[in-house]
């Protein structure tokens, strides 16, 4: 069985700096990888994804994520934060059989 | 382009009560997939459906069931509601080959 862990449940971070999200996954091959954002109250929005290929991959507002295999991680990270990043940060694995296993998920406090 | 769309938005239901839930996948997808997402939790994977048919399931009791509708939209009905079953309820829409998936607001179930 595969599983997603997110071992950060809660970062705090000044806006204008840097963040970066944990998410290490247990499975045999090369997973689907994803990382989705939720504001309070609200569905999941898509940030990005990994299908195979290059391991670095762009995402929207700003967010990429690294893909190591020898390591099993899928790391998000943000140069600079705003504070309308403040959210829950959930990553998300596939292995090709159309449903995903999500981690528990890292909520993001931005501070003035 | 209208994106996944679910009705309602909060319910309140008692125990040992019955639920439909609807959900209307993005524009041009075929493939409907229900999570629900405890408090605090990432979201379970309930069931897929494709081509008007369960396609996958998760560990989840017969008392969750669906279904898929020729326009694609479909229902999740919960029947013998427990307290447990209280949660944000996600639909998510993707192509019938694709793993990724697009979320929809959810529905708040609570069961008193």
């Amino acid at each position: 069985a595969q599983s997603v862990t997110q071992p950060d449940i809660h970062i705090t971070v000044s806006e204008g700096a840097s963040l970066e999200l944990r998410c290490n996954y247990s499975y045999g091959a090369t997973p689907y990888l994803f990382w989705y954002v939720q504001s309070p109250g609200q569905g999941l929005q898509l940030l990005l994804k990994y299908f195979s290929g290059d391991t670095l991959v762009q995402g929207i507002k700003g967010f990429e994520a690294e893909f190591k295999r020898s390591q099993s991680s899928f790391n998000l990270r943000k140069p600079s934060v705003h504070w309308s990043d403040a959210a829950e940060y959930f990553c998300a694995v596939g292995r090709g059989d159309y449903k995903l296993s999500f981690g528990a998920g890292t909520t993001v406090t931005v501070r003035a | 382009d209208a994106g996944v769309t679910q009705s309602p938005t909060h319910l309140i239901k008692t125990r040992g009560q019955q639920v439909t839930l609807r959900c209307s996948p993005k524009s041009g997808h075929d493939t409907v997939s229900w999570y629900q997402q405890a408090l605090g939790q990432g979201p379970q994977f309930i069931f897929q459906y494709y081509e008007e048919e369960e396609r996958q399931r998760g560990n989840f009791p017969d008392r969750f069931s669906g279904h898929q509708f020729p326009n694609y939209s479909s229902e999740l009905n919960v029947n013998a509601l427990l307290l447990g079953d209280s949660a944000l309820y996600l639909c998510a829409s993707s192509l019938s080959r694709s793993e990724t998936q697009y979320f929809g607001p959810g529905t708040r179930l609570l069961v008193l």
